[in-house]
């Protein structure tokens, strides 16, 4: 168990649709990073926050935003869902803003129909 | 061509083989991990280094900044260790952004 959740575990929904996706950083842990894992690209960094800022983009979509909260969790937002975004969304949590050990959640898998 | 390039992409071996799985990466970085992927889709660090050498029970990865690659080792392999493994590095450029190897699937019979 690395300390980190995510929320849900499984989402169905349809093209179109806007869903949220949720992430608890370890205990302590002050940076969050989104990944996408889909069977054609492989992993891929989305997003950072650094202590509730924004702080390294990766290949996100317009039609996707992140924050983070005050207590430190994230949410991911997609909207506007397409089939091609179908994937596991995975969050990750560090000590810090430089290169640290990361700890990864469990995933979220997302379909859409 | 991707920054960072793993090989072999798929490995089978017989429990007790040593293995080998290599990553070359054409950026300067400030570190590489080392992240395993089991069949439940979890994702689990195994090692972060920036230079020599690093041990963890049968698990050694070892990496060369001038040459730009990194391999990590499996002694005594066990069908346990039947996994995605996957490479990824620190860009100097954008340090925060972690830039992925495609994952080696390793199968251990035994």
């Amino acid at each position: 168990d690395s300390g980190v959740t995510q929320t849900p575990k499984h989402l169905i929904t349809a093209t179109g649709q806007r869903v949220t996706l949720r992430c608890s950083p370890r205990s302590g842990d002050l940076s969050v990073y989104w990944y996408q894992q889909s069977l054609d690209q492989g992993l891929q960094f989305l997003i950072q926050y650094y202590n509730g800022e924004e702080r390294a983009k990766g290949n996100i979509l317009e039609r996707f935003s992140a924050q983070q909260f005050p207590d430190l969790h994230s949410e991911l937002n997609l909207s506007s869902l397409e089939l091609g975004d179908s994937a596991l969304y995975f969050c990750a949590s560090s000590g810090g803003d430089t290169p640290y050990e990361q700890y990864f959640g469990p995933g979220t898998r997302l379909t859409v129909t | 061509k991707n920054e960072v390039e793993q090989s072999p992409q798929n490995l089978t071996a017989q429990e007790g083989e040593f293995i080998t799985i290599n990553c070359s990466y054409s950026v300067g970085i400030s570190a590489l991990h080392w992240l395993q992927q089991h069949p439940g889709g979890g994702i689990v660090s195994l090692f972060m280094l920036s230079s020599g050498k690093k041990k963890h029970g049968r698990l050694i990865a070892t990496i060369n900044i001038q040459e730009k690659h990194s391999s990590l080792h499996i002694t005594a392999s066990h069908p346990r260790d039947s996994a995605v493994y996957i490479c990824a590095v620190h860009p100097l450029q954008g340090a925060q952004k972690l830039v992925f190897g495609q994952g080696t699937r390793l199968t251990i019979n035994p």
